[in-house]
């Protein structure tokens, strides 16, 4: 089964704390974006990588780290500068034969920091 | 600045027809993006335009005006099941996506 994995569904720690979100694939896709997602907001991009061992800031980068040392994964660290870690967190990644960018998404982590 | 605009919220009957509106603005233009998202769920690929006119898919067709920086997104015969969020999102010269908030459609019977 060809897909994206991102695990857990449901993740809670303390704040203070580091956290990791992993994500998987073998779609054999190069582009990897992590997104974050809050209520009545559209997705904001945090990081992307469009090939391994490369990867860019997005528009909300503070407070997150990533890697990308193999093609598969995109592991997501929210670190404990971020301030308001609570929410919902999407990877996605897009085919190397796509003309326009059509973006598949995992199911999701849903994060809350207590 | 980059910019997509669309309702927060629509209610329609079930069977009925309810049409979406997106508005946009983006540092240059590679098409637009409808994808729809069920609640706690990832979004998932519904259309996508790149030139002006109507692309009609099933029972669900999305519409582009590039002169008015304007898309909707048409569903007919409306069911349960697509209660949901729907998500417009540009693609800008750079080819990165701008999302917007999302409009959450409620069925009701």
């Amino acid at each position: 089964d060809g897909g994206i994995t991102q695990s857990p569904k449901y993740l809670f720690r303390k704040e203070g704390q580091n956290v990791t979100l992993s994500c998987e694939q073998n779609l054999n896709h190069d582009a990897m974006y992590w997104y974050r997602q809050d209520p009545g907001q559209g997705l904001r991009l945090i990081y992307y990588s469009q090939i391994v061992n490369d990867f860019q800031k997005g528009d909300i980068a503070e407070g997150y780290s990533v890697s990308r040392e193999k093609k598969e994964s995109f592991p997501l660290t929210v670190t404990s500068a971020q301030k308001n870690p609570t929410a919902f967190y999407l990877c996605a990644t897009t085919a190397p034969e796509s003309s326009y960018n059509e973006q598949f998404f995992g199911p999701g982590t849903r994060l809350t920091v207590l | 600045g980059q910019n997509i605009d669309q309702p927060t919220e629509m209610t329609a009957t079930e069977g009925a027809i309810v049409q979406i509106n997106c508005t946009y603005q983006t540092s240059g233009f590679n098409g637009l993006f409808w994808y729809q998202q069920h609640a706690g769920e990832a979004p998932t690929f519904l259309s996508y335009n790149v030139l002006d006119g109507l692309e009609e898919k099933g029972r669900f067709s999305s519409f582009l005006s590039r002169s008015k920086g304007y898309s909707y997104l048409l569903l007919k015969e409306l069911q349960m099941k697509d209660s949901a969020s729907y998500l417009c999102a540009g693609l800008d010269s750079n080819y990165q996506l701008i999302w917007g908030a999302g409009t959450k459609l409620i069925i009701k019977p």
